[in-house]
């Protein structure tokens, strides 16, 4: 268990939807990352924050954003949903913002799936 | 992210040593080498990491070559629980943040 929670675990939707997902670091990290795995893109860096302030942005739609609140819970919220948004969302945490020594610890991630 | 050149795919037998190698050419004096694994329907773990020597914790060892250029994951005595997809990643000095670049990993088969 890596400390870091991640709601829902499975969400299934339609073409054009919004949804939600949600992030809870573990104890005491101030950063969050989101990554996005799908079968044909593998891995990849959305967006961080750190300590509320967005830090980094990858290759993250338009139609996607996210926050982290003052209590260190980040959401990532999806909308106008394509065929193409269905994957697997991660959620990590770290203390830092800029150590290249520093660790990343991933939840178990969320599945969605748009039909 | 600088570069890293990985196998697609290794076999090993149960209870036999693994080496698994990275090639990174293009690395920089200030770059470190951070090794992740990510087990079927899990998401990514840490594994390893190393600036310029060899390292060893719970998990695995880490041996970097002289020039940087490569460096090679060494699980001790793979289980079938190892199974799962490695990634070798460069972390740079980036002032735009601390995101890890996954390349395509290794994915490492054990046969009982």
């Amino acid at each position: 268990d890596s400390g870091v929670t991640q709601t829902p675990k499975h969400l299934i939707t339609a073409t054009g939807q919004r949804v939600t997902l949600r992030c809870s670091p573990r104890s005491g990290d101030l950063s969050v990352y989101w990554y996005q795995q799908s079968l044909d893109q593998g891995l990849q860096f959305l967006i961080q924050y750190y300590n509320g302030e967005e830090r980094a942005k990858g290759n993250i739609l338009e139609r996607f954003s996210a926050q982290q609140f003052p209590d260190l819970h980040s959401e990532l919220n999806l909308s106008s949903l394509e065929l193409g948004d269905s994957a697997l969302y991660f959620c990590a945490s770290s203390y830092s913002t800029q150590g290249r020594a520093d660790t990343q610890y991933f939840g178990p991630g969320t599945r969605l799936t748009v039909l | 992210d600088a570069k890293t050149t990985q196998p697609n795919s290794m076999e090993s037998n149960e209870e036999e040593p693994v080496h698994l190698p990275c090639n990174h050419s293009t690395i920089s004096g200030t770059d470190y080498i951070h090794w992740y694994r990510q087990l079927p329907s899990q998401g990514p773990e840490y594994v390893i990491h190393g600036l310029t020597s060899n390292v060893n914790n719970r998990m695995a060892s880490l041996a970097i070559a002289e020039d940087r250029k490569s460096s090679t994951l060494i699980l001790h005595r793979a289980t079938l629980r190892d199974a799962a997809v490695y990634y070798c990643i460069l972390r740079v000095l980036n002032n735009a943040g601390n995101m890890l670049t996954f390349g395509g990993g290794t994915r490492l088969m054990v046969k009982p």
